[in-house]
């Protein structure tokens, strides 16, 4: 497809368990964004890609949650041992290139819900 | 701490009239402000963007100002449609800093 494409679109699991969520971004697009949106919340940011690498971390809010992005496309997040905090709108975007006033186009999100 | 904050969780305007939204920022460093509409099960979709050397940019019905010295940024829009009634984040961003950081969001309602 054209746009950034994540998957599931929603799961719902209990809490303990892992998940991964992917994103497939913008064919071409060489930066890749994860954000979460909380109930009631603006988009929080969690980490970025330029390529295969994540040049900065800082949004991830505990060492529960990881990030990898291979052959410079797809991009899963994973969170381990998931916890009802957790359960948000989790967002993903990509951009041509860093460094630029290229506006970062998002996904439809994965709804995640922790019981 | 809010960098970016929107005051006002909703807005209902008339269909036909002009709807403003707000939003006010803290960090001098933010160098590009963008405005995103979201409906709902669907993610964010990029409206109209400024540069902070700029303080107007405008796009068919949509107009963007930024008022640096206020750290203050609004969307206009005239004349408003049924299908505006969305939610709108306002999103700020310092070049090669990368993220995006954004406001709680405003939810506009076009009333027939």
């Amino acid at each position: 497809g054209a746009g950034v494409s994540q998957s599931p679109s929603n799961k719902v699991t209990e809490k303990g368990k892992d998940v991964e969520l992917r994103c497939d971004p913008i064919s071409g697009h060489t930066a890749l964004y994860w954000y979460r949106q909380s109930l009631g919340q603006g988009l929080e940011f969690l980490i970025y890609f330029q390529g295969n690498s994540a040049p900065d971390k800082s949004g991830l809010p505990s060492d529960r949650f990881s990030a990898e992005r291979t052959g410079g496309s797809v991009s899963t997040l994973t969170i381990q041992r998931t916890q009802q905090e957790d359960s948000a709108v989790y967002l993903c975007a990509s951009s041509s290139r860093l460094y630029s006033n290229q506006p970062q186009h998002f996904g439809d999100g994965t709804r995640l819900s922790i019981l | 701490d809010q960098q970016v904050k929107q005051n006002s969780p909703s807005l209902s305007v008339q269909e036909g009239r002009i709807s403003i939204l707000n939003c006010d920022y803290t960090n001098s460093m933010f160098d590009y402000f963008l405005w995103y509409k979201k409906y709902p099960a669907e993610g964010p979709t990029f409206l109209i963007s400024i540069s902070s050397i700029k303080d107007k940019n405008e796009d068919g019905r949509f107009t963007v100002f930024l008022n640096k010295s206020a750290k203050h940024l609004s969307l206009h829009i005239v004349p408003s449609q049924p299908g505006d009634s969305a939610v709108y984040f306002c999103a700020a961003i310092i070049q090669g800093a990368q993220k995006l950081v954004f406001g709680q969001g405003t939810r506009l309602t076009i009333n027939p």
